[in-house]
């Protein structure tokens, strides 16, 4: 079965630093999501990376797919306040177009 | 352009009772896709309809069904309902088996079995 791990689960930053999100996942994709939700919203897709190697960026938010390695990052560039939310990442069990969604990581940037 | 749309955004009910959640995708698209997300989890899939269909489905009982509708509309049935059915459940839309088409979700609606 598809288990898809983020760590941290938690994390606290202040603003103006870097930081990494990462997506740990157990079996073959090469379709992967991910999403924000904001407390009490739904969620809102972020970026979709659909092959090894993509990366994605808007604005302070770049993401990246490495397949072989079975992992994807978030990267945070200068943290805002405004993206503190929580996390998702969603992979594809291999093709079948159903989404499994981990863990989530929830970010809280302090100014 | 209206998105995802759900209703009801609230609802209170009893163990053993039995609801109905309701979903319009977001225009254009034809799939729909259900999830449960406990408090502080993330979302757990539990089916997919496609041309009124069921496409895909995660590890939930059969007390969970649905429907899709030739207008692609859709809607969650839960039976015998459970304490631990309380959840915020998140209905998703996308076109079919489409690459770069990620899931667009309504708000959801929030269940509570008392």
């Amino acid at each position: 079965e598809l288990k898809v791990e983020q760590n941290p689960l938690f994390l606290s930053m202040q603003e103006g630093k870097n930081y990494t999100i990462y997506c740990n996942y157990s079996t073959t994709s090469d379709r992967l999501y991910w999403y924000r939700q904001d407390p009490g919203k739904s969620l809102e897709s972020l970026f979709v990376l659909l092959s090894n190697g993509a990366v994605k960026q808007e604005g302070r938010l770049m993401a990246s797919l490495d397949t072989k390695a079975r992992l994807s990052t978030l990267h945070i560039t200068a943290a805002v306040h405004d993206l503190s939310a929580t996390y998702f990442c969603a992979v594809d069990i291999s093709g079948t177009y159903k989404y499994i969604f981990g863990t989530g990581t929830r970010l809280k940037v302090l100014a | 352009d209206a998105g995802v749309t759900q209703s009801p955004t609230h609802l209170i009910k009893t163990r053993g009772q039995q609801v109905t959640l309701r979903c319009s995708p977001k225009s254009g698209h034809d799939t729909v896709s259900w999830y449960q997300q406990a408090l502080g989890q993330g979302p757990q899939f539990i089916f997919q309809y496609y041309e009124e269909e069921e496409r895909q489905r995660g590890n939930f009982p059969d007390r969970f069904s649905g429907h899709q509708f030739p207008n692609y509309s859709s809607e969650l049935n839960v039976n015998a309902l459970l304490l631990g059915d309380s959840a915020l459940y998140l209905c998703a839309s996308s076109l079919f088996r489409t690459d770069n088409s990620p899931l667009h979700f309504g708000n959801g609606t929030r269940l509570t079995v008392t």
